[in-house]
């Protein structure tokens, strides 16, 4: 099983600033990796597949990089709405996929 | 509009056998491209992915939970149905569905459901 490894666990971020969030896989996901989005109460949001890829609707805000083994989701300056849980998934070992442990994003 | 809706039992009890439906609105069970995967979500924990089902009624299950799992459909109901046997307090959990659409190489997990949180207890 492909291990996904998230950090940190949280992030302390003043509004308007950028946060930079980052997930490691234990071998090479080639960019297959999404990342999503969580609020309390709330189902997971897709942001952005193939490691770079904002999916429908996602503001240009958020921007995704990295291959194999590192990749990295930033917020270029966050908003009240983005504080949140944010999880990697890796999908490369389908039809097997694994999610990260989540990081939390929380207002400083 | 895409939309998914879980529902099932809010209470199980340990040893007893959990089903979940998944019903399903704006798209189809029968279309090649698309399936419906259920995630679970412990409190306070990560995401878990547990199985997935397609059109063609390929199935897949998570290695560690597989003994438990069956996933299965209901293409003119709209419905996807898991059921986990043996329940323990451990798999109390908010557990979700979601899309999947394989479109080349990419896989998306898009839009989900609300979830539902089932909780095993005596």
């Amino acid at each position: 099983e492909i291990v996904m490894t998230q950090s940190p666990a949280t992030l302390s971020v003043s509004p308007g600033e950028r946060a930079t969030l980052s997930c490691r896989a234990s071998q090479s996901v080639s960019s297959n990796l999404a990342w999503y989005q969580q609020k309390p109460g709330q189902a997971p949001r897709l942001l952005i597949y193939g490691a770079s890829t904002r999916a429908t609707g996602i503001p240009a805000r958020f921007s995704g990089s990295g291959s194999g083994t590192e990749f990295t989701l930033t917020i270029s300056s966050l908003q009240s709405e983005d504080f949140a849980v944010y999880y990697c998934q890796q999908y490369n070992n389908w039809p097997s996929v694994t999610f990260g442990g989540g990081t939390k994003v929380e207002i400083k | 509009q895409v939309t998914l809706k879980e529902s099932g039992p809010v209470l199980v009890k340990p040893t007893e056998t959990l089903t979940l439906t998944c019903t399903v609105s704006g798209f189809s069970l029968s279309n090649a491209r698309m399936g419906v995967s259920w995630i679970r979500q412990p409190p306070g924990k990560a995401l878990e992915w547990l199985a997935h089902i397609f059109s063609n009624d390929e199935k897949s299950y998570s290695t560690s939970l597989k003994s438990r799992l069956t996933i299965s459909k209901d293409t003119s109901k709209s419905q996807v149905v898991l059921t986990m046997t043996n329940m323990d307090p451990v798999d109390t959990a908010t557990y979700y569905c979601a899309r999947i659409q394989r479109v080349v190489a990419v896989i998306l997990f898009d839009p989900w459901g609300q979830g539902t949180l089932v909780t095993v207890s005596s």
